[in-house]
């Protein structure tokens, strides 16, 4: 069954970067693309941008285009969100999630808090 | 970008009755609508695609139509698992855009 699994919890400082991962299973990673969705705590959700698996394109929403950086790791079945210049409103639970939109499978989400 | 506006805000039911919730977009999605529901504590879980198409193992009891730029998610005979917060998504138009959501409670 397909399987998305996010790294764990972090807690980083205004100004600071933090990169997180999905590692997924269960079908041909490269056949989908992985998308990332933000939600704060106690708001909405908030699409961040997507990434094709097999050649790595991005499509990234302009809020973030200048601030995130997706990739992906064939040989770990492996995605990555890299938000820099962290903000106190980027605290958020971040979730990956699989393609095609309107994505059916999704990670449990990561935890970032940005906390001076 | 797309607004999608959800109303109401709240919706207060009681278990076996049923529930619409609604969805606006600011301007033509086509039928590029989803809606999620989002138990506490949980990742969303897709319901609806294609405005009226339900996901793989979404009971029957869920479901979704348009009129133009309007969209409707109705529930019925509402149990205790339904009782989450659901959201509407465009994906017609980056960036893709969710509405505020709709919390449907006891």
């Amino acid at each position: 069954q397909v399987q998305l699994v996010q790294s764990g919890d972090e807690v980083r400082k205004p100004g600071a970067s933090v990169k997180v991962s999905c590692e997924a299973s269960g079908y041909t990673f490269t056949s989908y693309g992985i998308t990332w969705i933000r939600q704060a705590p106690g708001q909405g959700l908030e699409w961040i941008g997507w990434i094709t698996a097999y050649n790595g394109n991005t499509n990234i929403a302009p809020k973030f285009q200048d601030r995130v950086t997706m990739t992906t790791d064939a040989s770990t079945s492996t995605a990555y969100m890299e938000m820099r210049s962290l903000r106190h409103d980027d605290t958020a639970v971040y979730y990956c999630a699989r393609g095609p939109v309107p994505w059916p499978f999704w990670g449990r989400g990561t935890m970032v808090t940005v906390s001076s | 970008e797309i607004v999608l506006t959800q109303s109401p805000a709240t919706l207060s039911v009681s278990p076996g009755e049923s529930a619409t919730l609604s969805c606006r977009a600011s301007q033509s999605v086509s039928d590029s609508l989803a809606w999620y529901q989002q138990r506490r504590g949980q990742s969303p879980r897709l319901l609806i695609y294609g405005a009226s198409s339900r996901s793989t193992g979404v009971p029957a009891r869920f479901t979704g139509s348009r009129s133009g730029t309007e969209f409707t998610l109705n529930i019925s005979r509402l149990q205790s698992e339904d009782f989450a917060i659901y959201y509407c998504l465009q994906h017609n138009t980056r960036p893709w855009t969710f509405g505020q959501g709709t919390k449907v409670e006891i």
